[in-house]
This record gives structure tokens, sequence and C-alpha cells, in this order.
């Protein structure tokens, strides 16, 4: 499949701080990307998306930022609280309309 | 607010047996999904559907497994005849008629094959 990797297992970060989680992804050809969210026993939630004709798209806190020359993706989390502690993935849609490849994910978490 | 439903949410099963899981996506949506999450690993692409039929999936999706949308409203993931490695979390999720972006998940079935 395709090769959708995070570079940090783990990132711990103090509440109110900015947080960047990384993804690296290899098919050069992918045209969409997403972040999930996975609290534990819970299935993935949905953060934001950006597609490949574009470099940045901003959320509520939530900034994603696309470098397509090194194939690198990026979820900045503006004034981190307790409740954005969970693990992060990141996704892309590769050479096939409905198939998607999720990264090995990153645990975030947010010390009081 | 809408939501992707999933039953039931723990099934224990012996080596061999047929299990059938299923999934209740948000109504009007057009594209379903399985995925798989074995404990501690990455999501795993399984299968997408859409117009009543299979559109992709992946190389764990073989002759073992099949999909099915008997009715307007379940969506079900069949494994014929389990292995122990088939012990994971199943994830359902759909998407809308804007296309298969933005996917919801449902919670999850667990399950454990003995």
């Amino acid at each position: 499949g395709e090769n959708v990797g995070l570079h940090l297992p783990t990132l711990s970060v103090q509440e109110g701080d900015n947080s960047i989680i990384n993804c690296a992804y290899s098919n050069s050809a992918s045209d969409y990307f997403i972040w999930y969210k996975q609290e534990s026993g819970k299935g993935p939630q949905f953060i934001i998306d950006i597609r490949s004709n574009m470099d940045k798209r901003q959320g509520q806190r939530v900034t994603v930022l696309l470098n397509k020359t090194v194939k690198h993706l990026s979820l900045q989390i503006a004034a981190t609280q307790p409740g954005d502690s969970a693990v992060y993935f990141c996704a892309e849609r590769g050479a096939h309309f409905n198939k998607f490849y999720f990264g090995s994910g990153t645990k975030l978490n947010v010390k009081p | 607010e809408p939501e992707v439903t999933q039953t039931p949410s723990h099934q224990v099963t012996q080596m061999g047996q047929e299990v059938i899981l299923r999934c209740v996506p948000i109504s009007n949506h057009l594209y379903f999904y399985w995925y798989r999450q074995i404990l501690g690993q990455k999501v795993e692409f399984l299968v997408s559907f859409y117009n009543n039929e299979i559109s992709e999936k992946s190389e764990i999706f073989d002759d073992q497994f099949s999909v099915e949308r008997p009715d307007g409203s379940n969506f079900t993931l069949k494994i014929r005849s389990t292995k122990l490695e088939d012990s994971a979390m199943y994830f359902c999720a759909s998407s809308g008629a804007g296309g298969p972006d933005t996917q919801y998940f449902g919670p999850g079935t667990r399950l454990t094959v003995l």
C-alpha cells in the first residue's frame, strides 16, 4: 500500500502551547489528505482535510500545511487543550478515488 | 447530530466460525467503508462500497470477506471463516453525496477470535 508514516510516535506539550504533528507520504500522485483524531475507545474523527492543489487550510484552532515538494503534511493545533489529547492520524487518497491509506499515528499528550 | 452506529460493540468467536459485523451509516450517505485496526497499529482500509457494489478493496479483503447492503440502512461485513489474526477493531465509515471525502466513522466493533 501507500507509505504514509509519522515522524514522531509521541508528542507532549504544555496546555496553551501550539502543537505540530507531522506526516510523510510517498505517493506524489495522492490528491487528497485528511487528519483524524482518535480518542481512546472511539473511532477516528475527521478534523480537517486538504487537496493537493492547496498548500494551507485553516479550521477552528487547526491548520494543515501541505508541502508537495518534500511530500510532507503537518497539523498545527493552536492553544492546545487537555481535550486535544488523543492519537492523530494522517490519511491520504492515492491513485484510487475511493481508497485511503492511514499513517501509524502520533499520540499527543497535553500536560496541564 | 447524525452518526454511524455499529453492532455489536464486542464480538467473541471461535476460529473458523463466521461472523457478521453490522453498521448503520448516516442515512443520506452514499459511500460506505470498512476499516480495521489491530491493537496498537494503524487503521487499515479494507473495502469501499458505492452504488451497490465494491469500488475498491485492499489486499486484506480476500475471499473470506464480503460486504452487503441488504436494505436501505444497513451495511454489513462478513468474515466466512475467522482466523486468529482477524482479531481487531473493525470500523465502518460513510460519506455523503459530495463524494468519498469527509468520512464519518462509527465507534467500532471489537472482534476477538479465540
